[in-house]
């Protein structure tokens, strides 16, 4: 069974940093692509990062570009996003999926990760 | 970036009748689009890719269809499990994904 399971969103004050974590099981890892993707407190899905299977290529969405950092560790089955200069507007549940095809078709997400930023 | 437009924002459907959710691109995206669904306090779910291929699972109830700007995803007979957002998302720019806004279906 596929399973993707984020950790580390916590409560974090305006300026500060943390790295979120996925770990990964049930399939290959370092056979697909990997994504993250966050929602705000009633709002819609927003993609934010993309890694490729070997690490040979990411992107970032204008929002974060610059203050987040995408990673993988394919002999420990996870990924990890590290977030910087956190602001208010990071506020949102951070999810892991898997990319099936390599066309960013996200079929298994991970139930998701808590991220509040606030004073 | 590729801005995905979704409507109507919500629609209320009796059991057994039909839904049919519509989704729009600022440009071309060919056939690369997929659906998802979200219920309350869940991760979202995908539904379809490609446009119109069912992701394993999914009912045959659920189907898409549409090309180029736009797509029509169809509940052909509503269930209530099947109250959610729905969520289209275009592939094409697979470097720089973006959903639309999200549809939510309501049982009337």
């Amino acid at each position: 069974e596929v399973k993707l399971v984020e950790s580390g969103g916590m409560l974090i004050q305006p300026g500060g940093s943390l790295t979120l974590s996925c770990a990964a099981s049930g399939f290959t890892f370092g056979s697909y692509a990997m994504t993250w993707v966050r929602q705000a407190p009633g709002k819609g899905l927003e993609w934010i990062s993309y890694i490729t299977t070997s690490d040979s290529a990411v992107y970032y969405a204008d929002s974060v570009k610059g203050r987040v950092t995408i990673s993988r560790d394919n002999g420990r089955n996870s990924l990890f996003l590290q977030m910087n200069s956190l602001r208010v507007d990071d506020t949102a549940v951070y999810y892991c999926a898997r990319d099936v095809n390599g066309w960013s078709t996200f079929d298994h997400w991970g139930q998701g990760t808590l991220l509040t930023v606030s004073s | 970036e590729i801005v995905m437009t979704q409507s109507p924002a919500t629609l209320s459907v009796s059991p057994g009748e039909r839904a049919t959710l519509s989704c729009r691109a600022s440009q071309s995206v060919g056939f690369n689009l997929a659906w998802y669904q979200q219920k309350p306090g869940q991760a979202p779910r995908l539904l379809i890719s490609g446009t119109s291929t069912r992701a394993s699972g999914i009912p045959d109830r659920f189907s898409g269809a549409g090309s180029g700007r736009e797509f029509t995803l169809t509940i052909s007979s509503l269930q209530p499990e099947d109250s959610a957002i729905y969520y289209c998302q275009q592939c094409n720019q697979w470097w720089r994904v973006t959903f639309g806004q999200g549809t939510k279906v309501e049982i009337k």
